[in-house]
This record gives structure tokens, C-alpha cells and sequence, in this order.
């Protein structure tokens, strides 16, 4: 059983970056890998990136190339999700999710309880 | 990109009727499709993987099937709890694809 903590709501202005921070517990955190997926308000739920921190790199969608950045440390088993360049559609609840290492298991098992940024002038 | 694409948006169901929801895969995807339930206000839950595998603790009500391009939920006998929004998802290769939710809402 993997727990995930995010931190907590932010507020920022238009132009800004927001870094959202995700610790797991319980598990193992090289044997799965990590997500950040994205709803909008009343929206559905939108894949942004993953890590599996025991690789190193990370995969993005290509919505999102360029504007966010996706790490994890293993020495205090978190990810981390920096979106730059923020702008007022990127309001949102931003959730970290595990998956496994393997591709045939990348669905999201476990998920953080959500971080909403607001992007507001 | 694969594209999901799930139907109905929405439906009104009551309590006790058996409900289809449908995924498609703009492309085969195999088996590589995950349904997860949102209630309002929390987080989503995997309910199925593979398919058609449930979860542990996923209510036997609830039952998945298909491959390659076409995938269906069903739950069979809708309880009170069951009124949410189901968000199929396509994994595997990457990007990693949701479709565009199902609400269920009680008539």
C-alpha cells in the first residue's frame, strides 16, 4: 500500500511557475514509477508526464513539452512538477498517481489527494 | 496519439439497472485499457486494469471486458455509491490517454 502526499493549494500570477511536491510512504520507491495528471474545473483528467525515479528520465505528453518538468528523489522518496509559464487555463487540480515500471502496468494504482493551483491576476 | 473516446457522456440510471459504458480506441491498444470511478470532490479510484482484472476490493457489480479498439464497464445491479463519473484509460506506450468521462447520474 503506497501513500502519497502532496503539498498544498497555491496561488499564482499569470507568467509564473508553481513546483508541486508528491512523498510517497509504504512500498518501495524504485519498484513504481510516478505521474502527474491534471483537472481542470468540471473537466476530465489529462496525462501530463511520468517518472520512474529508479531511471531517471522522464516522459511528457506532448501538450506539455517545454513548459513542465518532472523529477523525483530517491533519498526522500518524492516527485516533483514544475509547470512554468503559467497562465489562467492552467487552473487546475494537479494529482500524482504511481504506476508500475513495466508498460503493461502503467495504469495509476495509488493517487495523491490533489493539489489545486490557481493562476489568477 | 491514441485517441479514447467513451460513451455515453452521460446517462440516468436507477438503482438495481445494469449499466454499459463503452471506450473506444482510436487504434488497437490490446488489452493495455484501465477504468477508474470519481465522485465528486475526490480523488479517482482504479477500478479495473487489463481490462477486465478488478481491482482488490472493487465490487464483483462491476466487470470489464474487450480488446483491441472496443472496451466496455458494466456494472451489474447500480447501488446508491455507484453515482459518479468512470474515466477509461489507455496505457502501455506513452502519452498515457484518459477518455473523456461517463457521468451516472440517479433518475
Amino acid at each position: 500500500q503506497v501513500h502519497l502526499v502532496q503539498s498544498g493549494p497555491e496561488v499564482k500570477k499569470p507568467g509564473s511557475s508553481v513546483k508541486v511536491s508528491c512523498k510517497a510512504s509504504g512500498g518501495t520507491f524504485s519498484n513504481y514509477g510516478i505521474s502527474w495528471v491534471r483537472q481542470a474545473p468540471g473537466q476530465g483528467l489529462e496525462w501530463m508526464g511520468g517518472i520512474i525515479p529508479v531511471f531517471g528520465s522522464a516522459n511528457y505528453a506532448q501538450k506539455w513539452q517545454g513548459r513542465v518538468t518532472i523529477t523525483a528523489d530517491e533519498s526522500t522518496s518524492s516527485a516533483y512538477m514544475e509547470l512554468t509559464s503559467l497562465r489562467s487555463d492552467d487552473t487546475a487540480v494537479y494529482y500524482c498517481a504511481t504506476h508500475g515500471i513495466s508498460s503493461s502496468a502503467n495504469y495509476f494504482g495509488f493517487w495523491g489527494q490533489g493539489t489545486l493551483v490557481t493562476v489568477s491576476s | 496519439d491514441i485517441q479514447m473516446t467513451q460513451s455515453p457522456s452521460s446517462l440516468s440510471a436507477s438503482v438495481g439497472d445494469r449499466v454499459n459504458i463503452t471506450c473506444r480506441a482510436s487504434q488497437g491498444i490490446s488489452n493495455f485499457l484501465a477504468w477508474y470511478q470519481q465522485k465528486p470532490g475526490k480523488v479517482p479510484k482504479l477500478l479495473i486494469y487489463a481490462a477486465s482484472t478488478l481491482e482488490p476490493g472493487v465490487p464483483s457489480r462491476f466487470s470489464g471486458f474487450g480488446s483491441g479498439t472496443d472496451f466496455t464497464l458494466s456494472i451489474g445491479s447500480l447501488q446508491p455509491e455507484d453515482f459518479a463519473i468512470y474515466f477509461c484509460q489507455k496505457y502501455g506506450s506513452v502519452p498515457l490517454t484518459f477518455g473523456g468521462g461517463t457521468t451516472v447520474e440517479i433518475k
